[in-house]
């Protein structure tokens, strides 16, 4: 089933250690992107992919940086954990079927918590 | 800057009535339209897409939209506790998502 994995679903982790959020689609999309959240909040794109070797920043101004290596996957590090970095943070991938317009999808989301 | 506006809740209806959510969008431009659920602690899930003007009914919801207003609906008929959520309206617009800052329901038995 074409679906958007995520791992860890929570992590809670001491600061200053380097982490990787792991996000892998089987969609078979090209474009991928990374959200955070805080809770009650609205959605901030932080980075996104149009297709391998390619990415960009989002809105929100991040210290976290993403790789595209291979088509489905799209994995997000964080060098040095801060508290402030305590948030969910949830991929997505888009494409379009069918209408030829877009549809985006998530993953379950990793909550990260850093102490 | 495109901009998503949501009505600002909560809102709470009664189970069996209809829910109403609307969201406005500013860019002209914007060719397609979602609307997503999001339950507390979990991931947005798509629920409604419509691209063209009209209404577009699945189930319990409809979707309306008025590209001329710039104007986006979802109707939730028969409301149940479990569409208690936040609801997310987006829209496409030169390949960007745009996000609303979401509308909370909730259905009171």
């Amino acid at each position: 089933e074409a679906d958007i994995y995520q791992t860890p679903r929570y992590l809670v982790i001491g600061t200053g250690k380097k982490i990787t959020l792991e996000c892998s689609q089987t969609m078979g999309h090209d474009k991928m992107y990374w959200y955070q959240q805080d809770p009650g909040m609205e959605l901030h794109l932080i980075h996104y992919s149009y297709g391998v070797n390619s990415t960009e920043k989002g809105d929100l101004s991040s210290e976290s940086t993403v790789s595209r290596i291979r088509t489905e996957h799209f994995p997000l590090t964080l060098e040095s954990a801060r508290p402030s970095h305590t948030s969910q943070y949830l991929c997505a991938s888009s494409g379009s079927v069918g209408t030829g317009f877009e549809k985006l999808f998530f993953g379950s989301g990793t909550q990260l918590s850093v102490l | 800057q495109k901009e998503v506006e949501q009505n600002s809740g909560p809102l709470s209806v009664p189970e069996g009535a209809i829910a109403s959510l609307n969201c406005t969008y500013s860019d002209r431009g914007s060719q397609s339209f979602f609307w997503y659920r999001q339950y507390s602690g979990k991931s947005p899930e798509l629920i409604m897409f419509i691209y063209s003007n009209g209404d577009k009914e699945d189930g319990r919801f409809t979707a309306q939209l008025n590209k001329a207003s710039q104007y986006v609906s979802l109707l939730i008929r028969d409301s149940q506790p479990s569409d208690s959520a936040t609801y997310l309206c987006a829209v496409n617009s030169g390949n960007q998502f745009y996000f609303g800052t979401g509308t909370s329901l909730t259905v009171i038995p």
